[in-house]
C-alpha cells in the first residue's frame, strides 16, 4: 500500500526555523509536494520536488531524497501567519496521476 | 485569472439521498482532481479527470462517481448518502505544461453534512 509519515504537531517561536519531515512508501513515485492549509481554508501549493535536492522559494525550502524515500519542508523566519497545517503529498504516476496526502503537521508559532 | 470555483459551498442532505457537486477549474486547466477531507481520515484522493477521461480513482465505493465536460468543468456525484460521507469535498485543477502539472490549485470546497 501507499503510506506517508509526518509529525502530527510542531511548535516553534516567531523568527525561528522549523523543519517538517516526511517519509513515504509508495509505488509509482513521481514527486513530492507540500501544501499549506489554514483553518477553514483550502490547501495551497508551496513546493514540488521531482528530483533529489533542495528547492527554495522565499522563506520556504523543500528537500527530497528519492533513495531514502524522504523529504522535508524548511520554514525560516517564522511568522505568526505560518501557523497552519502542512501536508506532504506524493505525486504518483500509475497510468494517470494521483496525489496521496500525508495526515498533516499542525504548526503552532508562538510569540 | 479566476481561481477554482466550487458550488454549492454548503449542503445538508439526509441519509439515502444523492448529491451532485460542481467544480470549475482555472481557465486553461484540463486536469481536475477530487478529494474528500475529514478530521479522521485527512485528505483522500477520489478521482482525477483529464480531457473528459477518468484517469485514476481512489479507494472509494461505487457510490462515488464523477465526470468531466468538454469545457473541463467537473461534477462528482454521491448516491445513497451515508452519515460517514459528511466531509469537505475539495476540487483541484492543474495545468498541462511541464512542471505546472504538479502544482494543484484547490477550490474552497463544498461542506457536505449528512443527517
Amino acid at each position: 500500500g501507499q503510506s506517508l509519515e509526518q509529525p502530527s504537531e510542531v511548535t516553534a517561536v516567531e523568527g525561528a526555523i522549523v523543519q517538517i519531515n516526511c517519509t513515504y512508501q509508495t509505488s509509482g513515485f513521481y514527486g513530492l509536494s507540500w501544501y499549506q492549509q489554514h483553518d477553514g481554508g483550502a490547501p495551497t501549493f508551496l513546493s514540488y520536488n521531482g528530483l533529489d535536492g533542495l528547492e527554495e522559494t522565499g522563506r520556504f525550502s523543500s528537500f527530497l531524497s528519492r533513495s531514502d524515500s524522504y523529504g522535508y519542508l524548511l520554514l525560516q523566519e517564522l511568522q505568526m501567519k505560518d501557523s497552519a497545517s502542512y501536508f506532504c503529498a506524493v505525486r504518483l504516476n500509475t497510468g494517470g496521476f494521483k496525489t496521496i496526502f500525508g495526515a498533516g503537521t499542525r504548526l503552532f508559532v508562538k510569540a | 485569472k479566476a481561481g477554482v470555483t466550487q458550488t454549492p459551498r454548503y449542503l445538508i442532505k439526509t441519509r439515502g439521498q444523492q448529491v451532485t457537486l460542481s467544480c470549475s477549474p482555472i481557465s486553461g486547466h484540463r486536469s481536475v482532481s477530487w478529494y474528500q477531507q475529514t478530521p479522521g481520515q485527512g485528505l483522500q484522493f477520489l478521482f482525477e479527470y483529464f480531457s473528459e477521461t477518468q484517469r485514476n480513482k481512489g479507494n472509494f465505493p461505487g457510490r462515488f462517481s464523477g465526470r468531466q465536460f468538454s469545457n473541463s468543468r467537473s461534477e462528482m456525484n454521491v448516491s445513497t448518502l451515508e452519515l460517514g460521507d459528511s466531509a469537505l469535498y475539495l476540487c483541484a485543477s492543474s495545468g498541462t505544461g511541464a512542471g505546472s502539472y504538479n502544482e494543484q490549485f484547490f477550490g474552497p470546497g463544498t461542506r457536505l453534512t449528512v443527517l
